[in-house]
């Protein structure tokens, strides 16, 4: 079945430690998408790609990095100049033109202990 | 300026009745598509319905409509019957096609949903 997988669910990192997220996606989808969610809030965008070795910085960039190296993965690093890791991190993929819907992961709830 | 307003922090409604989630967008690009996500406890999101900005109809899935009003920009989400699996937090958002946005998806800040039984 086609989808998104991120990894791990729970995520727990000491302060002053960078951190990675995982996704992959084998939907052949060029675009995909880092969001970071708060408790009882919205979705803020955090990078996008369109394409490999292609990314752009969105609204909430400082303290985090992606890479994107392979059409299928979009890894997103945590670094410690993220004041406020701890949040809900959501990965989605899309078709990168037209107006279709973005498929999501399961999400990794990181924790700052 | 928000993209996406969803005015209703809360809502609840008695299983079985219809409910209406509210949403305001602000664009200027003249093709763009409105999406309405669910999100239950477990955090993942699940795709509702799509409304392109050239559809002349409203969209329909199943027991959720938008109720897609071009001119107030407004893309309010309609359950009917609702059950108790409804409750969850709801998104509306929005996917620009020609400007600097383009691709990318604006997300309101939601709107939890409460079905009594």
């Amino acid at each position: 079945d086609g989808g998104i997988t991120q990894s791990p669910k729970y995520l727990f990192r000491k302060e002053g430690q960078n951190v990675t997220l995982s996704c992959e996606q084998n939907l052949n989808h060029d675009a995909m998408y880092w969001y970071r969610q708060d408790p009882g809030q919205g979705l803020r965008l955090i990078y996008y790609s369109q394409i490999v070795n292609d990314f752009q910085k969105g609204d909430i960039a400082e303290g985090y990095s992606v890479s994107r190296e392979k059409k299928e993965s979009f890894p997103l690093t945590v670094t410690s100049a993220q004041k406020n890791p701890t949040a809900f991190y959501l990965c989605a993929s899309s078709i990168r033109e037209g107006n279709t819907e973005a498929f999501f992961g399961q999400g990794t709830r990181l924790t700052v202990v | 300026a928000q993209k996406i307003t969803q005015t209703q922090p809360g809502m609840f409604v008695q299983e079985k009745e219809a409910v209406t989630l509210d949403c305001t967008y602000d664009t200027s690009d003249p093709s763009y598509g409105l999406f309405w996500y669910k999100q239950p406890s477990s955090g993942e999101m699940i795709f509702l319905i799509y409304q392109g900005s050239y559809d002349q109809q409203n969209a329909t899935e199943g027991r959720y409509s938008l109720n897609f009003q071009k001119a107030r920009k407004s893309a309010n989400l309609v359950i009917s019957a609702s059950q108790l699996g409804d409750s969850a937090m709801y998104f509306c958002a929005m996917r620009e096609a020609w400007n600097t946005n383009a691709g990318k998806s604006t997300f309101g800040d939601g709107t939890t949903l409460t079905v009594k039984p």
